[in-house]
């Protein structure tokens, strides 16, 4: 069974510039999280989705993040225009169902804001 | 908004002594998983646990879950070096959270 793919794995990009993420789930898996990971913290949820509703938002910083999940299946987290203190590992999970079940990581994009 | 700390945040243990991070919860979780992030790596599931003081073991690992379902922890019997990273609790109520993490080191 294939994982959960994030592209690109790095990205280094100018303060204000725009930069886009994408995120292909375990087949089947209703339940999509984008994280975002500065060094040395834990993983802070910015947007959970169940199939492609949205579940949770309430931490996505919605003046220059956005993110869909188009279908119910892949997902798109953009960042316009991005700040220094964006700069962070923006990992994507999935889990079969909402509550309850293990969610699987990709490897994550590691975003550099100069 | 929920709320998960961990504590310590950083422990340095020599090779064969035993390990323990300790996950609160703001808010009582459906239930808690724990998950494993080596360096450089993203997070890998351990377990989940369901039920008030549940308690479960894989190998060196003991979780336990709280009788109020507020708090979890997680213990490692001699340690190895194969046991460094950090180790999250995750909270489910109707959102996922992670805790704070604890980071572990383990000197050889």
């Amino acid at each position: 069974e294939a994982g959960v793919a994030q592209s690109p794995r790095y990205k280094i990009i100018e303060k204000r510039q725009s930069v886009a993420f994408w995120c292909n789930p375990i087949s089947g898996h209703a339940t999509l999280y984008w994280y975002q990971q500065i060094l040395g913290q834990g993983p802070k949820l910015l947007i959970q989705f169940q199939n492609n509703g949205v579940v949770d938002d309430s931490q996505l910083p919605k003046d220059r993040f956005s993110a869909e999940r188009l279908k119910g299946v892949d997902s798109t987290l953009k960042i316009q225009p991005a700040k220094l203190e964006d700069s962070a590992v923006y990992l994507c999970a999935s889990s079969a169902t909402q509550r309850g079940t293990e969610a699987f990581f990709g490897q994550g994009t590691r975003l550099t804001v100069v | 908004g929920q709320q998960v700390m961990q504590i310590p945040q950083y422990q340095h243990v020599q090779e064969g002594e035993d390990f323990t991070t300790y996950c609160n919860s703001s808010t009582t979780l459906s239930n808690i998983q724990w998950y494993k992030q080596r360096p450089g790596g993203h997070p890998v599931f351990l377990i989940q646990l369901v039920k008030s003081g549940e308690v479960k073991k894989q190998k060196r690992l003991t979780f336990q879950f709280g009788e109020a379902k507020k708090n979890s922890s997680l213990h490692i019997t001699a340690t190895q070096t194969t046991d460094v990273g950090t180790y999250f609790c995750a909270g489910t109520g109707n959102q996922f959270y992670f805790g704070t993490g604890t980071s572990l080191t383990v000197i050889p």
